[in-house]
């Protein structure tokens, strides 16, 4: 079965660039979206069709996808940005990742 | 503004079900999909399966297949999913979220409902 794997836990300085990488088989042939989860809140779609961004989402959050990876790379990282971060694909089937949590410190 | 609203939270005996409703405003019901995705506590998404608000189609999951089912209602612009057979293993909170579904595939979710707390114990 397919499958996604990211990493467990991620760590950035303020200010800093925070890249979340996301990997699977082929995984630059199908689209990839990102989502942001809050502690205690609804995920919130960051990332859609690999680069895309939703209205209202800082522009400081970019999404490439090429290979086996792809990446959600927040620049200039806030403290505000300090959540889980979910990657997911699609076919005939839904497939999240495992989820990275995003410490800033 | 866009808004999905869902039902309350439930406490649910082991083999009995629960029907979650997600009542969707602020955009046309029936031009969107309604995607539904649950997480236990501490763990990650889940996808559980998705809707067409347009022609009720559904794609479920294959591991919910034969105990879940999801409709809508474009009267009143809800959606409901209903998850039969529960285990303690279903304790999760659901959540549902409009989605847009191209050529059967699901391209994003956004935005998502509040979740709703299901709690499974005997």
């Amino acid at each position: 079965s397919y499958e996604l794997t990211q990493p467990p836990s991620v760590s950035v300085s303020p200010g800093q660039t925070a890249s979340i990488t996301c990997s699977g088989d082929k995984l630059g042939h199908r689209y990839a979206c990102w989502y942001q989860q809050r502690p205690g809140q609804s995920p919130v779609l960051v990332i859609y069709q690999d680069t895309k961004r939703p209205s209202g989402i800082p522009e400081r959050f970019s999404g490439s996808n090429s290979g086996n990876t792809a990446t959600l790379t927040i620049s200039g990282t806030q403290a505000m940005d300090e959540a889980d971060y979910y990657c997911q694909v699609s076919d005939s089937s839904v497939l999240f990742g495992g989820g990275t949590k995003l410490t800033v410190l | 503004q866009v808004q999905l609203v869902q039902s309350g939270a439930e406490v649910k005996k082991p083999g009995a079900s629960v029907k979650v409703s997600c009542k969707a405003s602020g955009y046309t019901f029936t031009s969107y999909d309604i995607n539904w995705v649950r997480q236990a506590p501490g763990q990650g998404l889940e996808w559980m399966g998705w809707i067409s608000a347009y022609n009720a189609n559904t794609n479920y999951a294959q591991k919910f297949q034969g105990r879940v089912t999801m409709t809508t209602d474009t009267s009143t612009s809800t959606a409901y999913m209903e998850l039969r057979s529960l285990r303690s293993d279903d304790t999760a909170v659901y959540y549902c979220a409009r989605g847009l579904v191209v050529r059967g595939v699901l391209n994003w979710s956004d935005p998502w409902g509040q979740g709703t707390l299901v709690t499974v114990s005997s």
